[in-house]
């Protein structure tokens, strides 16, 4: 079954740490993809970055990263020298391919709460 | 372009009453969805649709109904209101093409049930 796991419930932070937050997936697709978004306290869901399973190499934007290893099903994002606005839920999510219908519909993980204290 | 918008921001209804939370996209996506994130959790499906007259349910259906007359709009019904149906409400898009591309999400409805 397809799955996604964000271990993670919660972290916390001081100001300017490097912090990454852990996502695995499961399915059987050999072709997929894996989105990051962010929820900030005002609630809003924002997109972070797409990732499709053929292209392996690693993303940055700024002080946000993201590493993509097919071998261990893990796609982590990394937030490089944290700041207090970095503080939000941060969601994984991956296609689901495998039910019938082309319905694009996610899988979600059930998220990480990140704090960054000053 | 705005994007997908959601009304109302904030609701609160008495047990048993009825509502319509709305939903529209003006990028002409044909996939559309409701989702329902309870508090400190994470997002669960709703109901979705993939065009115009389609829809389906998604994990948690029971007490929700939907319809899509068009590619714009993709209204949540609320029949019977109970209190396990607080929470907060998303809508989301996204177009269709060769690839899984991201879902856009309108800024949700905030749903108490007393």
């Amino acid at each position: 079954a397809q799955k996604v796991t964000q271990a993670q419930t919660e972290i916390s932070v001081v100001e300017k740490e490097d912090v990454t937050l852990d996502c695995v997936y499961e399915t059987r697709d050999t072709t997929y993809y894996l989105f990051w978004y962010k929820q900030p306290p005002s609630g809003e869901l924002v997109f972070l970055i797409r990732r499709n399973s053929f292209d392996e190499q690693n993303e940055i934007s700024g002080r946000y990263s993201w590493n993509f290893q097919k071998s261990t099903s893990s796609f982590n994002f990394t937030i490089t020298a944290s700041q207090v606005v970095d503080s939000a839920v941060y969601f994984c999510a991956l296609s689901d391919l495998q039910r019938a219908g082309n319905n694009r519909k996610l899988i979600w993980g059930l998220g990480t709460s990140l704090a960054v204290n000053p | 372009n705005a994007g997908v918008t959601q009304t109302p921001k904030f609701r609160i209804l008495k047990i048993g009453q009825s509502m319509t939370l709305q939903c529209a996209q003006d990028m002409n996506h044909n996939y559309m969805y409701w989702y329902r994130q309870d508090p400190g959790m994470g997002l669960k499906l709703i109901y979705y649709s993939v065009g115009a007259g389609i829809t389906d349910k998604g994990e948690v259906p029971n007490g929700y109904n939907v319809s899509r007359s068009t590619t714009e709009d993709f209204p949540l019904r609320l029949e019977l209101a109970a209190p396990s149906q607080t929470s907060v409400y998303f809508c989301a898009s996204t177009k269709g093409g060769p690839s899984y591309n991201e879902q856009f999400f309108g800024p949700g409805t905030r749903l108490t049930v007393l």
